[in-house]
């Protein structure tokens, strides 16, 4: 069974940096893209980042491009996500996903919310 | 960056059909940007429903259905179901890794 478990989340500051993590099981880790999506409260799924399983390609939303970083290790099936320069329209509940022809799956999303 | 559209809201009636669509503003939606269909519910995580225009997972009810209508990717629900009320949103690929998600549509069975 795919298993996506995220953590990482809390209350930070505007300015302030926080660091995701996302634990991958139940199938081949290291031969599949990986993404971070995003939930503001009351509103739309919004793509975040990509990487690729070699991370020949990683890919940012024009929202967070400069400010996110998007890694792996596959090693330890882990996904993460770096979040720097946090700013009040970051709050969001952020899930870690795979999209690929074997289907979708997500995990159960961790909150970051962004206030003084 | 692309912009995917969605019916806002819909509302079909139990054991009902209704289609909701996913538009793309920079042209047709094709098989080559393996649209995706996902449900939410409140305080739910997505639940992934259609992948790849078409196809289901072993979890997808029977009467949900993916395919192309006119240039935009479409979800098709025949024989609607209460527990079918929920928000449904669209993906698509486009090149480079970028993926793009629509606004959602609010079903309501009523």
């Amino acid at each position: 069974e795919v298993q996506l478990v995220e953590a990482g989340g809390g209350l930070v500051q505007p300015g302030r940096s926080l660091r995701l993590s996302c634990a991958a099981s139940g199938f081949r880790f290291e031969d599949y893209t990986m993404h971070w999506v995003r939930q503001a409260p009351g509103q739309a799924l919004e793509w975040v980042s990509g990487i690729t399983w070699n991370r020949d390609t990683i890919t940012y939303a024009n929202s967070v491009r400069g400010r996110f970083t998007i890694s792996r290790d596959n090693a330890k099936k882990s996904l993460y996500l770096q979040m720097n320069s946090l700013r009040s329209e970051d709050t969001a509940f952020y899930y870690c996903a795979t999209f690929n022809n074997y289907g979708g799956y997500w995990g159960q999303g961790t909150l970051v919310t962004v206030s003084s | 960056q692309a912009v995917m559209t969605q019916e806002p809201s819909l509302t079909v009636s139990p054991g009902g059909t209704v289609t909701l669509t996913c538009g793309s503003s920079t042209g047709a939606v094709t098989s080559g940007n393996y649209p995706y269909w996902f449900q939410q519910k409140p305080g739910q995580a997505p639940r992934t429903l259609i992948y790849d225009t078409f196809n289901k997972h072993s979890w997808t009810p029977a009467r949900f259905s993916g395919s192309l209508l006119g240039g935009k990717a479409a979800l098709t629900l025949s024989g609607a179901q209460p527990e079918d009320e929920a928000e449904y949103y669209c993906m698509v690929s486009y090149s480079g890794g970028l993926w793009v998600f629509g606004g959602g549509t609010k079903l309501t069975v009523l």
